[in-house]
């Protein structure tokens, strides 16, 4: 079945660096992907969509310079938290759809622990 | 935007119970509901999921029920084991194929 590899599954850095957190799909080509953040004990929140070659789509409330979205390839997404704080810490999660054929559904990655100290 | 109501946010049941979580949701041209197992630190592993031409789907002991007027969903797991113990999410697809996710629901099984 399809696969998205998500790495690293956990970074702690300290807090003004950046971070880069890497989406890829194994066995198919993800033409959008989805980033997510999801909070201890609350739900998964959209934080922003990307298209292959396009300008990723940020939700209300999201900052696009603060979280960097490069979707170059059809099977590489990159997330790069700019300048982290400890309010940043989180635990982020991609998820890949492709626009190829009928509707697939949605592949998640393993998701990642930000932790900013 | 899409809005995803979900309860109850908290559910213990005895071993062999049913256990339901109902959702709604608030735009009706939303047409794709998935229900997500969520164990903690993990990905969302989906358990089921139903599209709006369809009122109901089963798989062995879980099933979903898609009341499209009313709009509203829900999940129904038969003869609950303590491995189903894990927060549940509920989603609804909205425009531009974007998932909006419930705020879940911990489900614990008790033996």
């Amino acid at each position: 079945g399809a696969v998205v590899s998500q790495h690293p599954s956990w970074v702690i850095c300290k807090s003004g660096t950046s971070v880069k957190i890497e989406c890829r799909s194994l066995d198919f080509q993800a033409t959008t992907m989805f980033w997510y953040r999801q909070f201890p004990k609350q739900s998964l929140m959209l934080m922003a969509t990307s298209n292959e070659g396009s300008k990723a789509t940020y939700e209300q409330g999201v900052e696009k310079d603060k979280f960097l979205i490069n979707h170059a390839s059809l099977t590489l997404s990159t997330l790069t938290v700019t300048s982290a704080h400890p309010e940043d810490s989180s635990f982020y999660i991609c998820s890949a759809q492709s626009s190829q054929g009928a509707f697939y559904g949605y592949t998640f990655g393993s998701g990642t622990r930000l932790t900013v100290v | 935007g899409e809005n995803v109501e979900q309860h109850p946010s908290t559910l213990s049941v005895q071993e062999g119970d049913s256990a339901v979580i109902k959702c709604t949701y608030s735009d009706s041209a939303s047409n794709y509901f998935p229900w997500y197992k969520q164990e903690l630190g993990k990905r969302p592993q989906l358990i089921i999921d139903i599209r709006s031409n369809v009122g109901e789907k089963k798989d062995q002991r879980i099933a979903v029920t898609l009341n499209k007027t009313a709009k509203h969903f829900s999940l129904h797991i038969t003869e609950t084991q303590p491995e189903d113990s894990a927060v549940y999410f509920c989603a609804a697809m909205e425009y531009g194929n974007k998932l909006v996710f419930g705020a879940g629901t911990i489900l614990r099984v008790k033996s």
